[in-house]
């Protein structure tokens, strides 16, 4: 198995610019989360999907950010427009029926400048 | 609202010391424990989870972690730490559903 797989591994863009995230989660597991790990605030849980379906967006920041899972093996969070304050390590997870063990992406390390 | 603290945002220790790294959560009902390690410029891996059971549960790398349901916690122990144990390490809780809420982090230096 692959693993969890997240795209692209770094992103630089300028302030106002539209960046998407992408990410598969490994085949079989039903749920799929966005982090987001900085320094100040560690690692932050944005939102997450179960079966396809958002659960819990309450830890999404602002309007500017949103996530898509169209189907099970695919999905996007995508940042419109970008800020610097947005720049960050975004971490895609996804978990099996086993009561929450996580299988993390590699990230996406985002830079707005 | 569910949260996770960990108590040491950094700890610095020689080689062969014993490490313990305190973990408290703050939720009613039945939880899932775990533990992940961040080694420098990699992702997030699980050391060790407790379910249910034996309190005391073993994980990768020689480390262990013992669940105090009356003080809620679930404290990271290794007798002796090693140059490579170097690392962010992260408590997280998952309670009800798929929520898992991660702890701040603790970051860990072992001086060789």
């Amino acid at each position: 198995d692959a693993g969890v797989i997240q795209s692209p591994r770094h992103e630089v863009t300028e302030m106002g610019q539209e960046v998407t995230l992408r990410c598969k989660p490994i085949s079989g597991h039903n749920s799929l989360f966005w982090y987001r790990q900085t320094m100040m605030r560690g690692l932050e849980l944005l939102i997450y999907f179960n079966n396809n379906v958002p659960i819990d967006d309450s830890g999404m920041p602002e309007d500017r950010f949103s996530a898509k899972m169209p189907n099970a093996s695919f999905s996007t969070l995508k940042i419109q427009p970008s800020e610097p304050r947005d720049s960050a390590v975004y971490f895609c997870a996804s978990s099996p029926t086993d009561r929450g063990k996580l299988f993390f992406g590699s990230g996406t390390q985002l830079s707005v400048l | 609202a569910q949260s996770v603290s960990q108590h040491n945002h950094h700890v610095i220790l020689s080689e062969a010391a014993s490490l313990e790294l305190g973990c408290n959560y703050s939720y009613g009902g039945t939880v899932n424990l775990f533990w992940y390690v961040q080694y420098p410029g990699q992702h997030l891996q699980l050391l060790l989870k407790y379910f249910s059971g034996d309190p005391l549960v073993k994980g990768i790398k020689g480390f262990e972690a013992e669940f105090i349901k009356s003080k809620f916690s679930f404290n990271l122990r290794k007798p002796s730490v090693q140059w490579s144990d170097t690392a962010e390490y992260f408590c997280a809780v998952t309670s009800g559903g798929f929520k898992t809420i991660f702890g701040a982090g603790t970051r860990l230096f072992v001086k060789a």
